[in-house]
């Protein structure tokens, strides 16, 4: 069955870093791939997504290109902030799943100042 | 303002006593779900429902309850809560497309039950 892989944290960064969390997949046919963030106390809230191959999500700094050939959706930001500290989702999204998502397990990403 | 609410946010009881926790939209959404998130497992679904009075089992449907009675609420009931139920509940919505579009989830806050 379809399946998610995220890199595992937690992630501790320095303000202005550079972050890379890796995402493969698993899937038949062609998925959409989505990053959800989940803030301290709250809910998740979409970050970003992809529908097709080689589409380049963005939102808030943080970027990530549907791969097919490497079955990947890396999340990328050129300089992070301390706001930027939460947990990561990465998700799959297939056709006549009836809307159920594919969740990745998570990635922690702290930012200290 | 868009937004799903849950009640309660926080909520400790004890092994049998029957719960509900309750989930409302206000975007007039069709689809809506029921999420835990437990350390090391991520997020698993629950039930899900895609329209009034149809609801279904998703991963991990044992130990709970739903129902649909009307398009913006959708309850999950705790019949005779156990430990292995502790856990962080969210609740989701989302609009419905065209087949295999998919419209993205809207979350509540979630809500941390401990069953002692």
């Amino acid at each position: 069955g379809d399946s998610v892989t995220q890199m595992e944290g937690p992630v501790t960064l320095s303000e202005e870093a550079f972050l890379t969390i890796n995402c493969t997949y698993t899937a038949t046919g062609y998925p959409s791939l989505f990053w959800y963030v989940q803030y301290p106390g709250e809910g998740l809230q979409l970050l970003l997504k992809a529908t097709k191959a080689d589409d380049k999500g963005s939102n808030k700094g943080f970027e990530a290109t549907y791969r097919k050939e490497t079955t990947s959706f890396h999340l990328e930001k050129g300089s992070v902030q301390v706001s930027d500290s939460a947990v990561y989702f990465c998700a799959l999204h297939n056709a006549g799943n009836n809307r159920k998502l594919i969740w990745g397990l998570g990635t922690s990403l702290a930012v200290n100042p | 303002e868009a937004q799903v609410t849950q009640n309660p946010r926080y909520l400790i009881t004890v092994t049998g006593k029957k719960l509900t926790v309750t989930c409302s939209q206000n975007m007039n959404h069709e689809y809506m779900s029921w999420y835990r998130q437990d350390p090391g497992l991520g997020l698993r679904q629950i039930y899900y429902s895609m329209n009034v009075e149809v609801t279904d089992k998703g991963d991990v449907p044992e130990g709970y309850k739903v129902s649909r009675k009307e398009k913006r609420n959708f309850p999950l009931i705790l019949e005779s809560p156990s430990p292995n139920q502790t856990s962080l509940y969210f609740c989701a919505s989302s609009g419905l497309a065209g087949r295999g579009v998919y419209n993205e989830q809207f979350f509540g806050p979630g809500t941390r039950l401990t069953v002692l």
